[in-house]
Order: structure tokens, then sequence, then C-alpha cells
């Protein structure tokens, strides 16, 4: 199997706080990870990927600063939302996969509401 | 610019009933995967297809990669209720570091 863990599954918290999400891949070895954003009833979005051991890629128009992601060992990423705002309440995915062309495994998402 | 067209983007039809989704691009793909997510929960791997003309069956849904690797299509037959969900195709591009491009999604109903 390929299973991807993902913790908190659910989380609320006030405007201007910190959140951090890990991504954990359970029965193997995670050299490339994804991190994901989706809206309801829409598809997912990447939003950066991370290979261990080395500074992620953020895609066009998303925020390094404000989406900080640490890929520090071959099974853990985090990601971290800083100073969170309304306007960052979403579901986030991450993804994790073994080495060249395997495909990637899903964790079951984050729900991130900020009050 | 969607580079990965999925549609329809919303199929509601009776239990029974057979549906087709297409994902369409103009770019070449090296593989395609198609998910299943159901609400509050990630996407889960179907299929992934890397041969052009490749045609695979998983019960009642068959898969089939476009001879040129370019498209895509997803037929449900007999179609269930517990077939509900939203229906994801992905490409991976060459030498994209494995990156997924996902179509919009195609939202199925199946009313009982």
């Amino acid at each position: 199997g390929a299973v991807v863990s993902q913790h908190p599954s659910w989380v609320i918290c006030k405007s201007g706080t910190s959140v951090k999400i890990e991504c954990r891949s359970l029965d193997f070895q995670a050299t490339t990870m994804f991190w994901y954003r989706q809206f309801p009833k829409q598809s997912l979005m990447l939003m950066a990927t991370s290979n261990e051991g080395s500074k992620a890629t953020y895609e066009q128009g998303v925020e390094k600063d404000k989406f900080l992601i640490n890929h520090a060992s071959l099974t853990l990423s985090t990601l971290t939302v800083t100073s969170a705002h309304p306007e960052d309440s979403s579901f986030y995915i991450c993804s994790a996969r073994r080495t060249g062309n395997q495909p990637q495994h899903f964790g079951d998402g984050t729900r991130l509401s900020i009050l | 610019t969607q580079l990965l067209e999925q549609s329809p983007q919303f199929l509601s039809i009776q239990e029974g009933e057979n549906l087709t989704v297409y994902c369409n691009s103009s770019s070449v793909f090296s593989s395609l995967q198609w998910y299943r997510q159901e609400p509050g929960e990630g996407p889960v791997l179907l299929v992934t297809v890397v041969t052009g003309g490749e045609v695979k069956k998983l019960k009642r849904l068959t898969f089939q990669f476009g001879d040129a690797r370019k498209d895509s299509s997803l037929h449900i037959t007999a179609a269930q209720p517990g077939d509900t969900g939203l229906y994801l195709c992905a490409g991976a591009r060459y030498n994209q570091g494995g990156k997924l491009i996902f179509g919009q999604g195609t939202e199925l109903s199946v009313k009982p």
C-alpha cells in the first residue's frame, strides 16, 4: 500500500494565528511531496512541490512567505500558513510520491477555517 | 488557460445508466491518472494509464488513453449510487518533476 496521513483533519483558528499542517507517508519513503489547495466543488490547485532536503518550489501566484513548506525527512512535510486570514480558509491536501514515474498518493486533507 | 479540459463538469443520472467523462488537452502527457474524491476526503487513485491507446478496466469502469497521449476517457457502465463523487483526471508532463495537471473535475450524482 501507499498510505499518506495528514494532520490535523480540521482546524478552526482566529485571524492572525499561524497553523501547521503535517503530511506523512506511513509505509514508504517520499522523495517528493506536493501541496494543493481546493475550493468547494472545484479541482485541486497545486501550491508547491517539496523535495526532501531542499527548498520548496512554489507555483506562480503562491506567496512563499505566507505558506512555509518544510520537507525535513523522507516521510514528513509540513505546511505552515502564517498569519492566517479568512481568505486562507480552504481545504488543503498533500500528496506524496516515491520516485520517478510513481503516482501521487493523497492524504485526506485538512479543512482550515479562519474566523 | 486550462491545460486539461474535463467534461462534463456536472452530471446527474439515474441508477443503471451509462456515462462517459472526457479529458482533453493539446499537450502530450507521459501518463494520466484518474482519481475519485468523496466530500471532505483526499482523492483516491483509480488508475494510471501510460501507453497511447491503452484501455484499462476496473469492474464497471473503463479507462482509455488516446493514441497520441493527449486525451483520456472514463466510461462507467450501469452506474450505481455508490459511484457518486468527484472524478478528477490528472496528467503528468515530461520533465516536470512529476507535477500533475488536474482537470476541472466532474461532479457525478447517481440517483436511485
